[in-house]
């Protein structure tokens, strides 16, 4: 039933470490992004993919992949981890353009992975 | 200077007071404006959208004023449900749509 799903919830790493970080939406979107929200707690958007192809891509270190094998799946791998790499990442979706019946352009969020490097 | 600024708070309030948020944004060219609301350690949910006119969903009121750039939302009457930090949140199309997130205002309804 969940509409955006993410896994691992938890993910505790040492740093140099390579992982990855898995979301599905099944809400039929076009659109998936990927979020950080620091220990701050302020929610940054990294990346956005359209049916499957990138759409945004914020300063983000190349050392963070997305990888979207189709629109319903947005995937980020991350390389080398570094302590500042410690946050929440949030996965979301959304149908851009399109009314999705309580608001325009409303992004559904999943629980987020809380990330910890160690 | 952030793109979307808010005051973090917190904001300790009684219950069944009314509390008010204000929130400015930077760029002039954004588009839609919404209020999120984050419940602790987990995701952010839609609270509101806000138009021009001003809008009112239940106890919540929630007002734009593009001249001043500027966003407030009201909670009248508040519950100890309301407890939660609040996103402004400015969405901005130049061909890709964004979100701009505030820092979010830390929210607390004491019994």
């Amino acid at each position: 039933d969940t509409a955006v799903s993410q896994t691992p919830k938890y993910l505790v790493t040492q740093m140099g470490n390579d992982k990855s970080i898995k979301c599905e939406q099944n809400l039929g979107h076009d659109t998936m992004y990927w979020y950080k929200q620091d220990s701050k707690k302020f929610l940054k958007i990294m990346f956005s993919y359209n049916n499957k192809e990138l759409i945004i891509n914020e300063t983000v270190p190349n050392r963070f992949s997305p990888k979207s094998p189709d629109k319903a799946h947005l995937n980020l791998h991350i390389n080398s981890l570094e302590l500042g790499d410690s946050a929440v990442y949030f996965c979301a979706s959304s149908h851009p353009g399109q009314g999705t019946g309580r608001s325009y352009n409303e992004q559904f969020f999943g629980p987020g992975t809380r990330l910890t490097v160690l | 200077r952030k793109e979307v600024e808010q005051d973090p708070g917190p904001f300790n309030v009684p219950e069944g007071a009314t509390v008010a948020f204000n929130c400015t944004y930077s760029n002039s060219a954004s588009q839609s404006f919404f209020w999120y609301r984050q419940d602790c350690r987990k995701e952010p949910k839609l609270l509101m959208s806000v138009y021009s006119s001003g809008n009112e969903d239940g106890r919540f009121t929630a007002q734009l004023n593009r001249a001043s750039q500027y966003i407030s939302l009201l909670i009248r009457d508040s519950k100890l449900s309301d407890s939660a930090t609040y996103l402004c949140v400015v969405l901005t199309n130049f061909g890709n749509e964004k979100l701009t997130f505030g820092t979010g205002t830390r929210l607390t309804i004491i019994p």
